[in-house]
């Protein structure tokens, strides 16, 4: 199964452009790299993904470089409310032959400052 | 449209005792899943289910049992809680891969579990 590694927590400020990086060496050919917001007493909800190069949605941008070891979430412009924990999962979707191979590991913590 | 709900929010109960909690979608979502998260951990899958009829087991399945009777209802089963399984717990669902554009599970609120 594919362990990522994400930091523990990180500190921003209002308006500046923030970068959580993910690595995942030991990613699989099938495997896709997704990232999760997760709010204080809600649910996770899903930002962004991507398989290779670069991914952009209206929330966020996910670069992944061409050896697929590390993933880098951008968040531009972060505000009070982006406030919350991000998740980092690589894995195939369920389930051809084995239980679900998505990880949620422990997630950064990132505080957003006025 | 309600997305994913779950009842009950909050459960207290005692070492022993059952309860069975439920997640209802109604996005037409082919998998559902239940996960578990203890405090200042990820979210760990405890059983999940590809389609109507089907469940099979997660990372965490001990002490715990689901049924997927309906395509809209995954019901998660405590047959005899123990303190271990305080936790908070969530449902999710998700379009099949073989239609599914990106792989995006949506969550519901969670349900507070605490078992004395």
């Amino acid at each position: 199964l594919a362990k990522t590694t994400q930091p523990i927590s990180m500190d921003s400020y209002e308006g500046q452009e923030v970068n959580i990086t993910c690595s995942h060496n030991n990613i699989a050919t099938n495997d896709y790299i997704t990232w999760y917001q997760q709010f204080p007493s809600q649910g996770p909800r899903f930002i962004i993904q991507g398989y290779k190069t670069k991914v952009t949605n209206e929330v966020a941008s996910l670069f992944i470089p061409a050896d697929r070891k590390s993933s880098t979430l951008s968040l531009p412009r972060v505000s009070l409310s982006d406030t919350a924990v991000y998740y980092c999962l690589v894995g195939d979707l369920p389930f051809s032959g084995g239980y679900n191979k998505l990880i949620f590991g422990a997630g950064t913590r990132l505080a957003v400052h006025p | 449209n309600a997305g994913v709900t779950q009842t009950p929010k909050f459960r207290v109960l005692k070492t022993g005792q059952s309860m069975t909690l439920l997640c209802a979608q109604d996005m037409n979502h082919e998998y559902m899943y239940w996960y578990r998260q203890d405090p200042g951990m990820g979210l760990r899958l405890i059983h999940y289910s590809v389609g109507e009829g089907t469940t099979a087991k997660g990372e965490v399945p001990d002490g715990y049992n689901v049924s997927r009777l309906k395509k809209q209802n995954f019901l998660l089963g405590l047959e005899s809680a123990a303190p271990s399984q305080t936790s908070v717990y969530f449902c999710a669902s998700s379009y099949s891969p073989r239609v599914a554009v990106t792989y995006e599970q949506y969550f519901g609120p969670g349900t507070r579990l605490t078992v004395t």
